[in-house]
């Protein structure tokens, strides 16, 4: 199974603030890495697949980046809306592996 | 719009059965994958398992934690996804979400969640 490792578990920040949380995969998993959005007893949302792809009506300040085992998701500029629980997940190969999680908290 | 509506989960004794429904609208439902997710209280996500959509045979897939307990279905005339648990242990203890996959073939991604259903098995 591939293993997903995310860092950090948590961290806190401001609005405004660019956020950058990574992702390592324990085998190379090419470009078929997706990341969600959790907010508190909500559902998860599908942010980025294909590491880099944004969904549509996802916000700007949102990107992914990476390629292999490394990969990043990128806030730019902290909202109020996008403090919430990050979930990266792996589609290479199955089983289908997520992440420990990212908690954004407000510094 | 598209939505996904869970239902069936409660409290369970360790060793029986539930039935998880999944309800589908919005959205040609035959030709989808479904793929179930859980998420133990405070802990993050687990994929559970994955059924084709019919122009794939319907085949599934599960996760070796699962695997032989459960049971992925699907009616498309209803539009309706299913998961049988069998044999339920403690650790299944759970809120299961059901999720579009925009594999159809294969699972990949889930672009549209349900609003989960809580699974307590517990004596």
């Amino acid at each position: 199974d591939v293993q997903m490792t995310q860092s950090p578990s948590s961290v806190s920040a401001s609005v405004g603030d660019r956020v950058t949380i990574s992702c390592r995969a324990s085998q190379g998993i090419s470009g078929n890495l997706a990341w969600y959005q959790q907010r508190p007893g909500e559902a998860p949302r599908l942010l980025i697949h294909g590491a880099y792809r944004l969904r549509s009506g996802v916000p700007a300040r949102f990107s992914g980046s990476g390629s292999g085992t490394d990969f990043t998701l990128t806030i730019s500029s902290l909202q109020p809306e996008d403090f919430a629980s990050y979930h990266c997940q792996q589609a290479n190969s199955l089983p289908l592996t997520f992440g420990g999680g990212t908690k954004v908290e407000i510094k | 719009e598209v939505q996904l509506v869970e239902s069936g989960g409660g409290l369970v004794q360790p060793g029986r059965s539930l039935r998880l429904s999944c309800t589908a609208s919005g959205f040609n439902f035959g030709d989808y994958g479904v793929t179930w997710v859980r998420q133990a209280p405070g802990k993050g996500l687990e994929w559970v398992g994955f059924i084709r959509s019919k122009g794939n045979d319907e085949t599934t897939e599960y996760a070796a934690s699962v695997k032989g307990r459960f049971t992925i279905s699907r009616d498309d005339s209803k539009s309706i996804a299913y998961l049988q648990m069998n044999s339920l242990k403690t650790e299944d203890t759970a809120i299961y979400y059901c999720t579009r996959d925009e594999g159809g073939a294969t699972p990949l991604y889930f672009d549209y969640w349900g609003q989960g259903t809580v699974v307590t098995v517990s004596s």
